[in-house]
C-alpha cells in the first residue's frame, strides 16, 4: 500500500525553527520527485518545495527561498522540510506529496502553528 | 506568470452532472494540468492529469463518473451522477520549469 505519513508538526514561537518529516512506504522512494505543499486554515493549497528523485535539484517559490530547506534520505525513505524564521503566516497543515509534475500521492498532513 | 483561475463555488443536485473550470493564464494555453479533490477534513486526492488535447489519465480507483476535457486555455472537470461524497473542494494544479502552481479551488456543494 502506497503511503506517505508526515510528522513533526506542533506549536512554535515566531522566529523559531521546526523540522518536518515524511515517511514513505509501498513504493520505490528513490524513483520519485517529492513535494511539500501547505494549506493555511480555511485557505487553498500552496506549493512549498520540490526535490528531484536523487536530490540533485531543489526548487522553492520565491516567498520561501532562504527560509525553507527540503531534503531527502533515500536510504531511509524519508523526506524532510527544515523551516527557519517562522512567521504567523506559516501556520498551516503541511503535506508531502509524491510526483514530479502531477502530485499523484498525498499524505494526510501535519499541523504547524506559529504563535 | 503562470496562474490558474477557478470559480470559488459551484453547486448541483444529487444525481446530476457538474462541470468545473480552470483557466490557464495568457501564454500558457498548451499546459497540462492535474485535478485534485479534497473532502472535508481530509488530505487532497489526485484525480487525473489532463492534457491540452483533452486526453486524461486518472489516478488509481477514480470512478468513471469523473472525466476531463480541454478547450483552449480552459480545463474542465466533469462529475456525472453526483454523489454526496463528491461534496468537496477541487483544485487544479500545473507546473513549469521549477515551479508548481495551484488554482484557488472550487467548493462544490451537492444539493
Amino acid at each position: 500500500q502506497v503511503q506517505l505519513v508526515e510528522s513533526g508538526g506542533g506549536v512554535v514561537q515566531p522566529g523559531g525553527s521546526l523540522s518536518l518529516s515524511c515517511a514513505a512506504s509501498g513504493f520505490t522512494f528513490s524513483n520519485y520527485g517529492m513535494h511539500w505543499v501547505r494549506q493555511a486554515p480555511g485557505k487553498g493549497l500552496e506549493w512549498v518545495a520540490f526535490i528531484r528523485y536523487d536530490g540533485s535539484n531543489k526548487y522553492y517559490p520565491d516567498s520561501m527561498k532562504g527560509r525553507f530547506t527540503i531534503s531527502r534520505d533515500n536510504s531511509k525513505n524519508t523526506l524532510s522540510l527544515r523551516m527557519n524564521s517562522l512567521r504567523g503566516e506559516d501556520t498551516a497543515v503541511y503535506y508531502c506529496a509524491r510526483g514530479s509534475d502531477p502530485l499523484e500521492i498525498w499524505g494526510q498532513g501535519t499541523m504547524v502553528t506559529v504563535s | 506568470q503562470l496562474v490558474l483561475t477557478q470559480s470559488p463555488s459551484a453547486s448541483a443536485s444529487l444525481g446530476a452532472s457538474v462541470k468545473l473550470s480552470c483557466t490557464l493564464s495568457s501564454g500558457h494555453s498548451g499546459y497540462a494540468i492535474a485535478w485534485h479533490q479534497q473532502q472535508p477534513e481530509k488530505g487532497p486526492r489526485y484525480l487525473m492529469k489532463l492534457n491540452s488535447d483533452g486526453s486524461h489519465n486518472k489516478g488509481d480507483g477514480i470512478p468513471d463518473r469523473f472525466s476531463g476535457s480541454s478547450s483552449g486555455a480552459e480545463r474542465y472537470l466533469t462529475i456525472s451522477n453526483l454523489q454526496s461524497e463528491d461534496e468537496a473542494d477541487y483544485y487544479c494544479q500545473t507546473w513549469g520549469t521549477g515551479i508548481w502552481v495551484f488554482g484557488g479551488g472550487t467548493k462544490l456543494t451537492v444539493l
